[in-house]
Formats: structure tokens, C-alpha cells, sequence
């Protein structure tokens, strides 16, 4: 049971905007900052959002993050087959003398 | 070219030992937090330990204090997770990480991973 909660799965068309939700609490995505992966089958996780927002360089601005409260989102505009993958959340959280905490992870299918 | 690469995955039984290494090259590893993660078949990401730039702070995860060890060598820019008392749920690919600056759980640097396979 993975301490950020994420939606297992998601789907939309080509073209469509699509977001995928990220819920915590005041330990991680409350008090501090949260940041969003990319996974591709076989491949290592990429960084595509940190800070809540902001974009490593090399990153579409399709994609973009948003944080309210100890809830978190990311959204992906004009999706593309490519963005077919699985994505994670993920915030350092307070507790338990400090750790990093992931989301369980949530497949994007585009139909 | 920034580029992490791990070895020192394997096959090994329950109870035994493992030591994994992460060679940095391309960037200036003393300067730089790093994180090892794992991800066991057909599940999400969990992260298992990080260590400051110095390796003066260290932190694990739950599942693993105790049994696994982070260290580092910066003069080799090497980063290390020796791994005893080996479980079955410890089988995953273990990946080392770069932190953005100041950003623990942001990592914009990762490695290939390994495959540790735990089982008699």
C-alpha cells in the first residue's frame, strides 16, 4: 500500500488532455514539494515535473503540475501515443525520521 | 555525457549478501545527493536510501534498515548499497538516482538498474 495514491489507471484519445491525481498528506505532499516520473515498459523512470511545476529542460509544456493543499495533479495536453506509460508521484515526507514516498504508480492507455 | 551505471546484481538466496555499486561519470559526484530505488516485477517504485553529498546523513527506508548499508566513495565516484540478509521481496531492479539539487525525491539522473534476484 503505497503512501501516496494515485488512480491505477487512465486512459484518453489522441489529441485529448488528460490528468492523473496524486493524494497524500501533511507529512509529504502537505509540507513539502512534489514531483512526477514518466516510465516507459523496460526503461528507468524519467523525471518529468519537480518543485510542484517545474519542467527539466527537454520536457514538452504539455505536460504540467499543479499542488492545492496535500493534494497533487498532473496534466498532459494534446496527448500523444507516445505518452502511453506509467506514471508516479512522488514527495519527501516528514515522518518516520524522513523518507521519500512514492505513488502506487498509474498506466496511461491512449486509445 | 551525465551517466549512472550500476552493477553487482545477481542471483542469491535467501539470507545471503549482495553488494551493488553505481559508477557516476559526467557531472561532478561530490557535489551531489543520490538515491537508490528499487522496483520489483510488474510493481511500482520504492525507494530504499539516500546519502548527502558528504555521506554525512544517510536515511532508509523501513523495509530495508538494518539489512542494507548506502555508502559512497567520492575520490572513485562511486556510489554503493551493500545488501545482507537478503528476502524474497527484496527481488527487484535497483536503480541509483540523482536528486535535483536541494530535491531528494526530485531525480533527474538515472541509471539503467540492475536485476537482484532473491531465491533458492
Amino acid at each position: 500500500q503505497s503512501v501516496l495514491t494515485q488512480p491505477p489507471s487512465a486512459s484518453g484519445t489522441p489529441g485529448q488532455r488528460v490528468t492523473i491525481s496524486c493524494s497524500g498528506s501533511s507529512s509529504n505532499i502537505g509540507s513539502n514539494t512534489v514531483n512526477w516520473y514518466q516510465q516507459l515498459p523496460g526503461t528507468a523512470p524519467k523525471l518529468l515535473i519537480f518543485r510542484n511545476n517545474q519542467r527539466p529542460s527537454g520536457v514538452p509544456d504539455r505536460f504540467s503540475g499543479s499542488k492545492s493543499g496535500t493534494s497533487a495533479s498532473l496534466a498532459i495536453s494534446g496527448l500523444q501515443s507516445e505518452d502511453e506509460a506509467a506514471y508516479y508521484c512522488a514527495a519527501w515526507d516528514d515522518s518516520l525520521n524522513g523518507r521519500v514516498v512514492f505513488g502506487g504508480g498509474t498506466k496511461l492507455t491512449v486509445l | 555525457e551525465v551517466q549512472l551505471v550500476e552493477s553487482g546484481g545477481g542471483l542469491v538466496q535467501p539470507g545471503g549478501s549482495l553488494r551493488l555499486s553505481c559508477a557516476a561519470s559526467g557531472f561532478t559526484f561530490s557535489s551531489y545527493e543520490m538515491n537508490w530505488v528499487r522496483q520489483a516485477p510488474g510493481k511500482g517504485l520504492e525507494w530504499v536510501s539516500y546519502i548527502s553529498s558528504s555521506g554525512s546523513t544517510i536515511y532508509y527506508a523501513d523495509s530495508v534498515k538494518g539489512r542494507f548499508t548506502i555508502s559512497r566513495d567520492n575520490a572513485k565516484n562511486s556510489l554503493y548499497l551493500q545488501m545482507n540478509s537478503l528476502r524474497a521481496e527484496d527481488t527487484a531492479v535497483y536503480y541509483c538516482a540523482r536528486p535535483v539539487p536541494g530535491i531528494i525525491a526530485g531525480m533527474d539522473v538515472w541509471g539503467q538498474g540492475t536485476t537482484v534476484t532473491v531465491s533458492s
